[in-house]
């Protein structure tokens, strides 16, 4: 069974750039969420994919989005980068039903540290 | 609105000391809660859960035990490794959710 992946592990980038990271999620998982935990803090919730839909955001501007692809891995964006979004990016997958009862279980892969310059 | 309070770290303990990490929650239904270890430089790992008032879960020797009447989910481990130095997270979610509510994380560092 092949866990949670994301890349690039580090990434740097400067102020005004945009940004994006990738998530593969556990092989059975059709759901993505994706988490800033900035240093020193608990992860907070950016949003959520299934079905290659949003299926919950958080309190994130709309610079922040996302996409999800037909093998249930996924993207985030980050455009007009600010000195703030600096943090590492977590991803985790978990699984929804048919029925959208999502079992709440989410396996969370290594993350993403970016640093905005 | 929901959210979770661990208590403040950083926590240092001599190896074989008993461990207490408190965490209480604000939800407005009956949420699932988690503990979560984060060791330097890795993602999130689940290390025990419990899912309904009662409910103790248990992992490596930690234990916790879902306290509705005090809508805590304090971590506890006997006796502490070097090993088990690392950021504790609690967390809940709610049932057919999509997002946790994560603490802020208490860390810990146990001495030899």
């Amino acid at each position: 069974e092949t866990g949670v992946t994301q890349s690039p592990t580090h990434l740097i980038k400067t102020r005004g750039q945009q940004v994006t990271l990738r998530c593969s999620s556990q092989s059975g998982h059709n759901t993505v969420s994706w988490y800033q935990q900035a240093l020193g803090q608990g992860p907070q919730f950016i949003f959520q994919y299934y079905r290659e839909e949003e299926n919950g955001r958080g309190n994130f501007p709309p610079r922040f989005s996302g996409l999800q692809f037909p093998n249930y891995s996924s993207e985030l964006n980050v455009n007009a980068l600010e000195l703030d979004d600096s943090a590492l990016y977590l991803c985790a997958s978990s699984s929804t039903t048919s029925g959208g009862l999502a079992y709440n279980e989410q396996f969370f892969g290594p993350g993403t540290r970016l640093t905005v310059l | 609105g929901d959210s979770v309070t661990q208590m403040e770290g950083p926590v240092t303990l001599s190896e074989e000391a008993f461990l207490t990490i408190n965490c209480t929650y604000t939800a407005t239904g009956y949420p699932s809660l988690f503990w979560y270890v984060q060791y330097p430089g890795e993602g999130l790992q689940l290390l025990l859960k419990a899912t309904k008032a009662d409910d103790k879960g248990s992992n490596k020797g930690f234990e916790a035990t879902y306290r509705k009447e005090t809508t805590s989910f304090h971590l506890e481990k006997g006796s502490v490794q070097v090993s088990d130095s690392a950021v504790y997270f609690c967390a809940l979610i709610f049932l057919g959710g999509n997002q946790f509510y994560f603490g802020t994380g208490t860390s810990l560092t146990v001495i030899p």
